[in-house]
């Protein structure tokens, strides 16, 4: 598709679980970023990748969190010991290399994470 | 600390009324970018408009327009001629210009009414 692709769409996991949420950004897109959406909240940076480099990872809330995008491309965020106050809607965005200076994102339609 | 502030949770418009939907933001840079993404139910956020601080014109996108007051730090959304399609949670988003982080506020509900 050409639009950003994140799975899965809902993932249901029991507190103290492993988690990994996959984003697949638009192609040619070398940017990329995730948000967390809490209920009745906007959206809050998380981490941002450059190519396969993380240029800026001071969102993430703790060492639980971990994100990766070995080949530049897909990126997989990983949450260890999953905790109910994970639970969210997690948000991938992408933008190609001039739009990370206009704020322009595309974002995909994001992994809703909920945590029993 | 930049904070963005949307006052209002809720909004509702007659179809082919105008709504205006209000934010603020706190900063001292002056190198900044403000938006407005709108997000419907399928939960992906796109974005409506954008306005760069060094720019003393108001942006405008077909039906939306924007009232961008630097001084009072207020970018407010003006939506003419509403349609069905309009209803989302719109999100006002601060980036500074070094920056690639988005801020946002948390939202404005806007229905609108057949």
């Amino acid at each position: 598709g050409a639009g950003v692709s994140q799975t899965p769409s809902n993932k249901v996991t029991e507190k103290g679980k492993y988690v990994e949420l996959r984003c697949d950004p638009i192609s040619g897109h070398t940017a990329l970023y995730w948000y967390r959406q809490s209920l009745g909240q906007g959206p809050e940076f998380l981490i941002y990748f450059q190519g396969t480099g993380a240029a800026d990872d001071s969102g993430l809330p703790n060492d639980r969190f971990f994100a990766v995008r070995p080949e530049g491309s897909v990126s997989t965020l990983k949450i260890q010991r999953t905790e109910r106050g994970d639970s969210a809607v997690y948000l991938c965005a992408s933008s190609p290399l001039g739009g990370q200076n206009t704020g322009e994102l595309f974002f995909g339609e994001g992994s809703r994470l909920t945590v029993l | 600390a930049q904070t963005v502030t949307q006052s209002q949770p809720e909004m509702s418009v007659q179809e082919a009324e105008t709504v205006t939907l209000s934010c603020t933001y706190d900063t001292s840079e002056s190198d900044y970018y403000l938006f407005w993404y709108k997000q419907p139910p399928s939960r992906q956020m796109i974005l409506v408009i954008r306005q760069e601080a060094y720019k003393q014109q108001n942006a405008t996108e077909n039906r939306f327009s924007v009232n961008f007051q630097k001084a009072a730090k207020s970018f407010s959304l003006k939506i003419s001629d509403s349609q069905l399609g309009d209803a989302a949670m719109y999100f006002c988003a601060y980036k500074r210009g070094a920056t690639n982080k988005l801020i946002f506020g948390t939202g404005t509900l806007l229905a609108v009414q057949p």
